[in-house]
Protein backbone atom coordinates (compact mmCIF):
# COMPACT_ATOMS: atom_id res chain seq x y z
CA UNK A 1 0.00 0.00 0.00
CA UNK A 2 0.99 3.20 -0.13
CA UNK A 3 3.57 4.60 2.45
CA UNK A 4 4.95 7.85 3.27
CA UNK A 5 9.01 8.01 4.34
CA UNK A 6 9.71 11.09 6.30
CA UNK A 7 13.19 12.23 7.07
CA UNK A 8 14.56 13.12 9.31
CA UNK A 9 13.36 10.56 11.84
CA UNK A 10 14.72 13.78 14.28
CA UNK A 11 16.65 16.86 14.55
CA UNK A 12 18.55 18.94 17.20
CA UNK A 13 19.71 22.09 16.36
CA UNK A 14 20.77 25.83 17.84
CA UNK A 15 18.46 28.12 18.37
CA UNK A 16 18.42 30.50 14.98
CA UNK A 17 18.83 27.82 12.43
CA UNK A 18 17.45 26.73 9.70
CA UNK A 19 15.19 23.10 9.71
CA UNK A 20 14.78 21.40 6.53
CA UNK A 21 12.35 18.13 6.43
CA UNK A 22 10.77 16.22 3.59
CA UNK A 23 8.76 13.15 2.56
CA UNK A 24 8.69 10.93 -0.45
CA UNK A 25 6.41 8.08 -1.58
CA UNK A 26 6.50 6.12 -4.55
CA UNK A 27 2.59 6.78 -5.32
CA UNK A 28 1.43 10.22 -6.46
CA UNK A 29 -0.77 12.16 -4.06
CA UNK A 30 -3.31 15.40 -5.19
CA UNK A 31 -3.15 16.87 -1.60
CA UNK A 32 0.11 17.53 1.15
CA UNK A 33 -0.25 18.53 4.56
CA UNK A 34 2.15 19.42 6.93
CA UNK A 35 1.25 19.16 10.56
CA UNK A 36 2.47 19.78 14.15
CA UNK A 37 2.17 18.23 17.33
CA UNK A 38 3.41 19.17 20.82
CA UNK A 39 3.50 16.93 23.97
CA UNK A 40 0.11 16.16 25.48
CA UNK A 41 -2.11 17.60 21.98
CA UNK A 42 -3.18 16.65 18.69
CA UNK A 43 -1.54 17.53 15.48
CA UNK A 44 -2.47 21.25 14.67
CA UNK A 45 -2.38 21.86 10.70
CA UNK A 46 0.47 24.01 8.97
CA UNK A 47 0.09 24.08 5.77
CA UNK A 48 -2.09 22.40 3.36
CA UNK A 49 -0.47 22.29 -0.59
CA UNK A 50 -3.15 21.35 -3.54
CA UNK A 51 -0.87 21.89 -6.64
CA UNK A 52 2.48 20.66 -7.97
CA UNK A 53 5.18 23.05 -8.07
CA UNK A 54 3.12 24.75 -5.13
CA UNK A 55 5.08 27.14 -2.75
CA UNK A 56 3.06 28.29 0.48
CA UNK A 57 4.60 29.83 3.51
CA UNK A 58 2.78 30.35 6.23
CA UNK A 59 5.31 33.19 8.97
CA UNK A 60 9.03 31.36 8.94
CA UNK A 61 7.11 28.03 7.28
CA UNK A 62 7.52 26.93 3.86
CA UNK A 63 6.18 23.87 2.40
CA UNK A 64 6.90 23.20 -1.45
CA UNK A 65 4.77 20.42 -3.08
CA UNK A 66 7.07 18.46 -5.34
CA UNK A 67 6.42 18.64 -9.29
CA UNK A 68 6.37 14.72 -9.66
CA UNK A 69 3.71 14.69 -6.72
CA UNK A 70 6.01 12.49 -5.14
CA UNK A 71 7.51 14.39 -2.37
CA UNK A 72 7.12 17.94 -0.44
CA UNK A 73 9.22 19.92 1.89
CA UNK A 74 8.91 21.87 4.89
CA UNK A 75 11.40 24.29 5.88
CA UNK A 76 11.56 26.41 8.70
CA UNK A 77 13.90 29.84 9.16
CA UNK A 78 15.42 31.23 12.43
CA UNK A 79 13.99 28.37 14.60
CA UNK A 80 13.27 29.30 18.15
CA UNK A 81 12.33 27.48 20.98
CA UNK A 82 8.70 27.43 20.84
CA UNK A 83 9.58 25.25 17.32
CA UNK A 84 10.20 22.36 19.40
CA UNK A 85 7.48 19.02 18.18
CA UNK A 86 7.27 16.07 16.01
CA UNK A 87 6.69 17.46 12.43
CA UNK A 88 4.04 15.05 10.23
CA UNK A 89 3.09 15.00 6.32
CA UNK A 90 0.54 13.45 5.12
CA UNK A 91 -0.77 12.93 1.43
CA UNK A 92 -4.29 12.00 -0.26
CA UNK A 93 -3.50 10.01 -3.10
CA UNK A 94 -5.12 9.26 -6.24
CA UNK A 95 -7.19 7.83 -7.89
CA UNK A 96 -9.29 7.62 -5.29
CA UNK A 97 -9.86 11.13 -4.26
CA UNK A 98 -11.54 9.94 -1.00
CA UNK A 99 -11.08 11.50 2.37
CA UNK A 100 -7.87 8.82 3.15
CA UNK A 101 -4.88 10.17 4.52
CA UNK A 102 -1.38 8.65 4.54
CA UNK A 103 1.00 9.99 7.21
CA UNK A 104 4.66 10.07 7.42
CA UNK A 105 6.08 8.68 11.01
CA UNK A 106 7.42 12.06 11.59
CA UNK A 107 10.54 14.42 12.34
CA UNK A 108 11.08 14.94 16.06
CA UNK A 109 12.54 18.31 16.19
CA UNK A 110 14.64 19.73 19.67
CA UNK A 111 15.93 23.32 19.68
CA UNK A 112 18.22 23.96 22.08
CA UNK A 113 18.64 27.66 23.11
CA UNK B 1 -15.17 24.24 25.75
CA UNK B 2 -14.09 25.04 22.63
CA UNK B 3 -12.46 22.92 19.42
CA UNK B 4 -12.41 19.35 19.99
CA UNK B 5 -12.25 17.40 23.72
CA UNK B 6 -12.08 14.19 24.51
CA UNK B 7 -12.21 12.07 27.33
CA UNK B 8 -10.91 10.21 29.49
CA UNK B 9 -7.14 12.20 28.57
CA UNK B 10 -5.51 8.21 30.16
CA UNK B 11 -7.45 5.12 30.79
CA UNK B 12 -5.84 2.37 32.01
CA UNK B 13 -7.41 -1.66 31.19
CA UNK B 14 -7.37 -5.16 31.69
CA UNK B 15 -7.88 -7.40 28.34
CA UNK B 16 -11.49 -8.24 29.83
CA UNK B 17 -12.68 -4.57 30.54
CA UNK B 18 -15.04 -2.76 28.40
CA UNK B 19 -14.38 1.12 27.85
CA UNK B 20 -15.32 3.74 25.81
CA UNK B 21 -13.80 6.83 24.41
CA UNK B 22 -15.60 9.92 24.46
CA UNK B 23 -15.30 13.00 21.23
CA UNK B 24 -17.20 15.46 21.42
CA UNK B 25 -16.74 18.85 19.10
CA UNK B 26 -18.06 22.37 19.45
CA UNK B 27 -17.51 23.69 15.98
CA UNK B 28 -20.54 22.89 14.09
CA UNK B 29 -18.46 20.07 11.76
CA UNK B 30 -20.19 17.40 10.07
CA UNK B 31 -17.26 15.06 9.69
CA UNK B 32 -15.87 13.12 12.64
CA UNK B 33 -12.76 11.04 12.54
CA UNK B 34 -10.85 8.45 15.10
CA UNK B 35 -7.15 7.70 14.78
CA UNK B 36 -4.70 5.71 16.40
CA UNK B 37 -1.40 6.48 16.91
CA UNK B 38 1.56 4.46 17.91
CA UNK B 39 5.12 4.93 18.81
CA UNK B 40 7.11 5.31 16.01
CA UNK B 41 3.94 4.50 13.72
CA UNK B 42 1.92 6.47 11.52
CA UNK B 43 -1.29 7.97 12.65
CA UNK B 44 -3.58 5.40 11.23
CA UNK B 45 -7.29 6.14 10.55
CA UNK B 46 -10.02 4.00 11.70
CA UNK B 47 -13.20 5.32 11.34
CA UNK B 48 -15.07 7.83 9.22
CA UNK B 49 -18.25 9.34 9.98
CA UNK B 50 -19.93 12.38 8.14
CA UNK B 51 -23.99 13.50 9.36
CA UNK B 52 -23.19 10.67 11.78
CA UNK B 53 -23.32 7.97 9.29
CA UNK B 54 -20.11 5.50 8.86
CA UNK B 55 -18.45 6.28 5.69
CA UNK B 56 -14.68 4.42 6.14
CA UNK B 57 -14.29 1.55 8.48
CA UNK B 58 -10.11 0.61 7.72
CA UNK B 59 -10.45 -2.89 8.39
CA UNK B 60 -10.26 -2.10 12.46
CA UNK B 61 -10.99 -5.46 14.59
CA UNK B 62 -13.89 -5.45 15.97
CA UNK B 63 -12.97 -5.39 19.45
CA UNK B 64 -13.42 -1.39 18.46
CA UNK B 65 -16.85 -0.27 17.73
CA UNK B 66 -17.25 3.18 17.01
CA UNK B 67 -20.89 5.22 17.94
CA UNK B 68 -21.77 8.89 16.39
CA UNK B 69 -25.41 9.58 17.88
CA UNK B 70 -25.50 13.28 16.80
CA UNK B 71 -22.53 14.93 14.95
CA UNK B 72 -21.09 16.89 17.87
CA UNK B 73 -20.33 13.54 19.40
CA UNK B 74 -18.44 10.47 18.58
CA UNK B 75 -17.68 7.65 20.60
CA UNK B 76 -15.40 4.25 20.67
CA UNK B 77 -16.40 1.28 22.95
CA UNK B 78 -13.32 -0.91 23.65
CA UNK B 79 -13.85 -4.51 25.15
CA UNK B 80 -11.27 -7.52 25.06
CA UNK B 81 -8.43 -5.41 23.98
CA UNK B 82 -4.96 -6.62 23.94
CA UNK B 83 -2.25 -5.32 24.85
CA UNK B 84 -1.29 -3.76 21.00
CA UNK B 85 -3.74 -1.71 21.28
CA UNK B 86 -2.21 0.50 23.72
CA UNK B 87 -1.80 4.15 21.77
CA UNK B 88 -2.98 7.21 21.56
CA UNK B 89 -6.11 7.46 20.09
CA UNK B 90 -6.92 11.13 18.55
CA UNK B 91 -10.59 12.63 17.52
CA UNK B 92 -10.81 14.88 14.80
CA UNK B 93 -13.58 17.02 12.85
CA UNK B 94 -13.93 18.70 9.58
CA UNK B 95 -16.86 20.86 8.45
CA UNK B 96 -17.49 18.23 5.62
CA UNK B 97 -15.31 14.99 3.99
CA UNK B 98 -12.50 16.09 2.21
CA UNK B 99 -12.37 15.86 -1.47
CA UNK B 100 -10.63 15.67 -4.73
CA UNK B 101 -8.48 18.97 -4.84
CA UNK B 102 -10.52 20.20 -1.61
CA UNK B 103 -9.59 19.44 1.65
CA UNK B 104 -11.45 20.31 5.13
CA UNK B 105 -9.41 21.29 7.49
CA UNK B 106 -9.41 18.23 10.40
CA UNK B 107 -9.40 19.69 13.81
CA UNK B 108 -7.36 17.01 16.40
CA UNK B 109 -8.57 16.64 19.70
CA UNK B 110 -5.77 16.32 22.63
CA UNK B 111 -6.10 12.53 23.05
CA UNK B 112 -7.05 9.84 24.89
CA UNK B 113 -3.62 7.44 26.10
CA UNK B 114 -4.98 4.11 26.44
CA UNK B 115 -2.67 1.33 27.99
CA UNK B 116 -4.17 -2.48 27.96
CA UNK B 117 -2.90 -4.79 30.72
Amino acid sequence: GQQLNQSPQSMFIQEGEDVSMNCTSSSIFNTWLWYKQEPGEGPVLLIALYKAGELTSNGRLTAQFGITRKDSFLNISASIPSDVGIYFCAGQFLPSGTYKYIFGTGTRLKVLA
Amino acid sequence: ETGVTQTPRHLVMGMTNKKSLKCEQHLGHNAMYWYKQSAKKPLELMFVYSLEERVENNSVPSRFSPECPNSSHLFLHLHTLQPEDSALYLCASSQDLPRLAAYNEQFFGPGTRLTVL
